[in-house]
């Protein structure tokens, strides 16, 4: 049990490239999560699902897109980085709850994005 | 909207001696409170966290958090530091309902000297 794992773990970018980071769960999970987290800023929620085949927009999309064409992956696209996109990116994934809200996320790793 | 504040950026605590946490949080209703650690270079793990019921919530590793609605707070507690608990530790706070958005405040980094 492998619980949530993302590749790559480090990945350094010209501006105007693309990438995919990749986000795996075996736990089943019908939620999912990326957030990026930048030194005193917390973590800030860019895209989730709450199911396969549905995504939506967080509090910081902009520049970004997602798939979830299978229920234990996630990806996270960027079509053409920029260096304000340089953090670090984790992907979490929960339970859904009847009455939602309130189920612990599990995060994965992290990967670490560098955009020169 | 909601939203967390962890006003403490970086405490620094000597192994042994007691620990407090500050966190509070703005929501329109009770919410669900929780406290993350991330140890350097891994992701976030739940420490403990608040659904309803007593206010006092014991966690894994020792800590505790209290929720005082007067206050709006989720102070988390540990009575004697270990040098592992040196880590960054955020709250969060989650809606009631809805698809689980949870908001994290900005962290407090834990050094520990021996």
């Amino acid at each position: 049990n492998a619980g949530v794992t993302q590749t790559p773990k480090f990945r350094v970018l010209k501006t105007g490239q693309s990438m995919t980071l990749l986000c795996a769960q075996d736990m089943n999970h019908e939620y999912m999560y990326w957030y990026r987290q930048d030194p005193g800023m917390g973590l800030r929620l860019i895209h989730y699902s709450v199911g396969e085949g549905t995504t939506a927009k967080g509090e910081v999309p902009d520049g970004y897109n997602v798939s979830r064409l299978k229920k234990q992956n996630f990806l996270l696209g960027l079509e053409s980085a920029a260096p304000s996109q340089t953090s670090v990116y984790f992907c979490a994934s929960s339970y859904s709850t009847s009455s939602g809200g309130g189920e612990t996320q599990y995060f994965g790793p992290g990967t670490r994005l560098l955009v020169l | 909207a909601q939203s967390v504040t962890q006003p403490d950026i970086h405490i620094t605590v000597s192994e042994g001696a007691s620990l407090e946490l500050r966190c509070n949080y703005s929501y329109g209703a009770t919410p669900y409170l929780f406290w993350y650690v991330q140890s350097p270079g891994q992701g976030l793990q739940l420490l403990l966290k608040y659904f309803s019921g007593d206010t006092l919530v014991q966690g894994i590793k020792g800590f505790e958090a209290e929720f005082k609605r007067s206050q709006s707070s989720f102070n988390l507690r540990k009575p004697s530091v270990h040098w592992s608990d040196a880590a960054e530790y955020f709250c969060a706070v989650g809606a009631r309902w809805g698809y689980q958005k949870v908001t994290f405040g900005t962290g407090t980094k834990l050094q520990v000297i021996p």
